[in-house]
């Protein structure tokens, strides 16, 4: 079975504090994508990658970066972290064989 | 970009009747067309998923139908059970494995 796992499950930090959240899937999928989920906004896309070293903006890359060293691991990293940047992070990776989304459990994020 | 709204942001049935949850997109080069289900303090999981080669895909209980021309898909859940309480995310890409999502609806099955 595919199993995404993110590092965190809850984090703290404070403002202006640089942010790491790890993400690591275990099938040798080629895609993984960062989300946040706030309520109303449904799933937004901050970046994705789809192969190694390699990364694609998505809806709202502001105030984050990513890095992708190795095929099944994908950091997103908050420079200096901001209130509103207070959310859910979604984790995913794609494969060709299943063509589906496979999500992480989340880490939820609040920034003080 | 690809737009995606999805309606209604909530919806409560009773117990054994239908829930509808209807979506819209903006690209016509759209053809991939999932579903999924987030039960609280879960992951997204997908449920069904349609391609736009085809209209209608039935899954048991579950039933996605998609008009290309009115460019909008349908999530049908019938006999609906408390276990179908949870958010529902449609959602659509043109085959980059890149998703749009909807904005959810908070589905409640009502005992």
């Amino acid at each position: 079975d595919v199993k995404v796992t993110q590092s965190s499950r809850y984090l703290v930090k404070r403002t202006g504090e640089k942010v790491f959240l790890e993400c690591v899937q275990d099938m040798d999928h080629e895609n993984m994508f960062w989300y946040r989920q706030d309520p109303g906004l449904g799933l937004r896309l901050i970046y994705f990658s789809y192969d190694v070293k390699m990364k694609e903006k998505g809806d709202i890359p502001e105030g984050y970066s990513v890095s992708r060293e190795k095929k099944e691991r994908f950091s997103l990293i908050l420079e200096s972290a901001s209130t509103n940047q207070t959310s859910m992070y979604l984790c995913a990776s794609w494969g060709a064989l299943r063509g589906e989304q496979f999500f992480g459990p989340g880490t939820r994020l609040t920034v003080l | 970009g690809e737009n995606v709204e999805q309606h209604p942001s909530t919806l409560s049935v009773q117990e054994g009747d239908s829930a509808v949850i209807k979506c819209t997109y903006s690209d016509s080069a759209s053809n991939y067309f999932p579903w999924y289900k987030q039960e609280l303090g879960k992951r997204p999981q997908l449920i069904i998923d349609i391609r736009s080669n085809v209209g209608e895909k039935k899954d048991q209980r579950i039933a996605v139908t998609l008009n290309k021309t009115a460019k909008h898909f349908s999530l049908h859940i019938t006999e609906t059970q408390p276990e179908d309480s949870a958010v529902y995310f449609c959602a659509a890409s043109t085959g980059n494995e890149k998703l749009t999502f909807g904005t959810g609806t908070r589905l409640t099955i009502i005992p």
